[in-house]
């Protein structure tokens, strides 16, 4: 079985400081790694994704995470963070076997602060 | 593109009462998943549809919960009778029949049972 520790629950953070959302998992098998976020009142919207090749990916608004087997880790980073980027996001993992449902940690409340 | 669709988006109803959702697809998308989100918590998957078969359904409480998905696109999801506990947000989510496909979620139905 697969699981998905955020270490944060909330994280404010001032308009354009760096922000890093910490995201660990625990699996006996190879998985994916999956990063979504969820705005006030829309549904959760995929962020990013690992699935193999390079270990650092990166999203279309400035995200980027790092996949380290090692710690078995996949932060999520902004070098500067701006007050649309006010959300829930939530780390996601599952199997690299077939098409898997997806398991989520509790999720990290980011408040961006101007 | 249109999204998934799910209704209601709310409902209020009352311990040991029954209560149904419904979830429309993206067209073309094989995949269907039922997740159940308490607040404060990330996502659970409940049931996961292929086409009109349930691949995974193993987290769900089936003395109370149901789930059908006829003719392998839209699909309903039943509580009853519901509990307490049941307050939660319910997700669904659709992806092609591919490995690693992204699932694409809906605006959710939130439920509160009194």
């Amino acid at each position: 079985a697969q699981s998905v520790t955020q270490l944060d629950s909330q994280v404010p953070v001032f308009e354009e400081a760096p922000v890093e959302l910490r995201c660990n998992y625990s699996s006996s098998v190879s998985v994916y790694l999956f990063w979504y976020v969820q705005y006030p009142n829309q549904g959760l919207q995929l962020l990013l994704k690992y699935l193999s090749g390079s270990t650092l990916v990166e999203s279309i608004n400035g995200f980027e995470a790092e996949f380290n087997k090692s710690q078995t880790s996949f932060h999520l980073r902004k070098p500067s963070v701006h007050i649309s980027d006010t959300a829930e996001y939530f780390c996601a993992v599952s199997r690299s076997s077939g098409n898997t449902p997806l398991v989520f940690g509790k999720g990290t409340r980011l408040s961006v602060i101007a | 593109e249109a999204g998934v669709a799910q209704s209601p988006r709310y409902k209020i109803i009352e311990k040991r009462q029954s209560v149904a959702f419904w979830c429309n697809p993206i067209s073309g998308h094989a995949t269907l998943y039922w997740y159940q989100q308490i607040l404060g918590q990330g996502p659970k998957l409940l049931i996961q549809f292929q086409n009109n078969g349930v691949v995974d359904d193993s987290q769900l409480p089936k003395d109370r919960f149901s789930a059908e998905r006829l003719k392998g696109v839209d699909s309903t999801l039943k509580i009853q009778p519901a509990k307490l506990e049941d307050s939660a947000v319910y997700l669904c989510a659709s992806s092609l029949d591919l490995v690693a496909a992204p699932q694409f979620f809906g605006p959710g139905t939130r439920l509160t049972v009194l």
